[in-house]
């Protein structure tokens, strides 16, 4: 899981809660990933992010909010208006400047209560 | 859009068996194709990528891949299986250009050695 920390590793969400995963990186990569994995099916681009100060929505973001005010942490909130939350959620890092592979860290289990 | 499939949910071999994990992909330009393993309750691991340049690619624990053009397929391969491989397999492209350079994947591949 190299350089990249995701936690808690396990979390429990209640009805209309907002929820934060933390992810944090010490790679000096300048882009980071949020992704969704459900069973059966490969993971899904929420938000991603180039810079600090600058985020883009992904494929699947209703329901989620992110922000990048360091270069080494990406949070990412999971809001009451996301309906189905429950998934596994992955982090990964990039170094730009054509560098192309991603780095993912552990993961964080997202279940509702 | 780009997309990758990989066409079998599961494969099982026997331990010290050649193996190979089917992927197949559909991009505008040039592929840029990428295998990860992820075992139970943990991240996504790095095993190889296709960038360009020789179309036979080595990647860590063993594992190598075949990029072949004409067929869009990248599969993954590896001469002789270990009970350790055991995990699940993604296949990936990039999808985008510029800052996204995020990935599509795969639904996955559960490989299964058996001792």
């Amino acid at each position: 899981d190299g350089g990249i920390t995701q936690s808690p590793k396990y979390l429990f969400r209640k009805e209309g809660q907002n929820v934060t995963l933390s992810c944090e990186q010490n790679l000096n990569h300048d882009a980071m990933y949020w992704y969704r994995q459900d069973p059966g099916q490969g993971l899904r681009l929420i938000y991603y992010s180039q810079i600090v100060n600058d985020f883009q929505k992904g494929d699947i973001a209703e329901g989620y909010s992110v922000s990048r005010e360091k270069k080494e942490s990406f949070p990412l909130t999971v809001t009451s208006a996301q309906k189905n939350p429950t998934a596994f959620y992955l982090c990964a890092s990039r170094e730009v400047a054509t560098k192309e592979t991603q780095y993912f860290g552990p993961g964080t289990r997202l279940l509702v209560l | 859009a780009q997309s990758v499939a990989q066409p079998e949910d599961q494969v099982n071999v026997a331990e010290g068996n050649p193996l190979t994990v089917k992927c197949t992909y559909s991009v505008s330009g040039n592929p840029y194709l990428f295998w990860y393993v992820q075992y139970p309750n943990r991240g996504l691991q790095f095993l190889l990528k296709y960038i360009t340049g020789d179309n036979l690619v080595k990647g860590s624990y063993g594992f190598e891949a075949e990029f072949n053009k004409s067929q869009t397929s990248f599969h993954l391969k590896k001469p002789s299986a270990l009970v350790s491989d055991s995990a699940l397999y993604f296949c990936a492209v990039r999808d985008g250009g510029g800052g996204r350079r995020a990935l599509t994947f795969g639904s996955g591949t559960r490989l299964q050695v058996q001792p």
